[in-house]
């Protein structure tokens, strides 16, 4: 049972390449979320997927695109990348509906725009 | 808009005292509270929530939290801390009308042999 998993790990890109960052879990939870964690601002939610089929904006979705593939992954798109895309991210999951449950996080993927 | 506030960069204690993490919340409903730990370089993992019900929460690792409305705070306790406590905590709470999760800024704790 991994849990919650991410690839890469580790990813540095040239301003304005493209690049998707894998999430998969093996919970069979329903709700899934794509966070990034910047310095002094916490997380800060990009876009989640209440279940399969669906996904919706969080608070930062501007220069990213999500697809829910499955119920077990859950992929997070930077079309163009900028170096204020440069953070570290988060893939969550929960059994229960958004925000009513504990979440289950990945390792992170910990991405440098040049 | 809900919001979270965690008042302290950096909580510094000894080993062996106890320790508290302070957090305030602004919801205009009833608030889900929660609290996680972050250790270098790992994601978060979840020490304990608060939905209803009894005002004080235990959670994992001996942490406590207790839930107090009037003051809109829900701080994180620990009797007797160990060095290995130390990490990033945040705090997160959830408007009942609202679907997300809106974490703190973190309280990096740090405990001292």
């Amino acid at each position: 049972n991994a849990g919650v998993t991410q690839t890469p790990k580790f990813q540095v890109l040239k301003t304005g390449q493209s690049m998707t960052l894998q999430c998969a879990q093996d919970m069979n939870h329903n709700s899934m979320y794509w966070y990034r964690q910047d310095p002094g601002m916490g997380l800060r939610l990009i876009y989640y997927s209440a279940s399969e089929g669906t996904t919706d904006k969080g608070e930062v979705p501007n220069g990213y695109n999500v697809s829910r593939l499955n119920k077990r992954e859950f992929s997070l798109r930077l079309e163009s990348a900028a170096p204020s895309q440069t953070s570290v991210y988060f893939c969550a999951s929960s059994e229960e509906a958004v925000g009513m449950g504990e979440q289950y996080f990945g390792p992170g993927t910990r991405l440098t725009v040049t | 808009a809900q919001s979270v506030a965690q008042p302290e960069d950096q909580v510094n204690v000894a080993e062996g005292n106890p320790l508290t993490v302070k957090c305030t919340y602004s919801v205009s409903g009833n608030p889900y509270l929660f609290w996680y730990v972050q250790y270098p370089n790992r994601g978060l993992q979840f020490l304990l929530k608060y939905i209803t019900g009894d005002n004080l929460v235990k959670g994992s690792y001996g942490f406590e939290a207790e839930f107090n409305k009037s003051q809109t705070s829900f701080h994180l306790k620990k009797p007797s801390a160990l060095v290995s406590d130390s990490a990033l905590y945040f705090c997160a709470v959830r408007d009942t009308g609202f679907q997300k999760l809106v974490f703190g800024t973190g309280t990096r704790l740090l405990v001292s042999p």
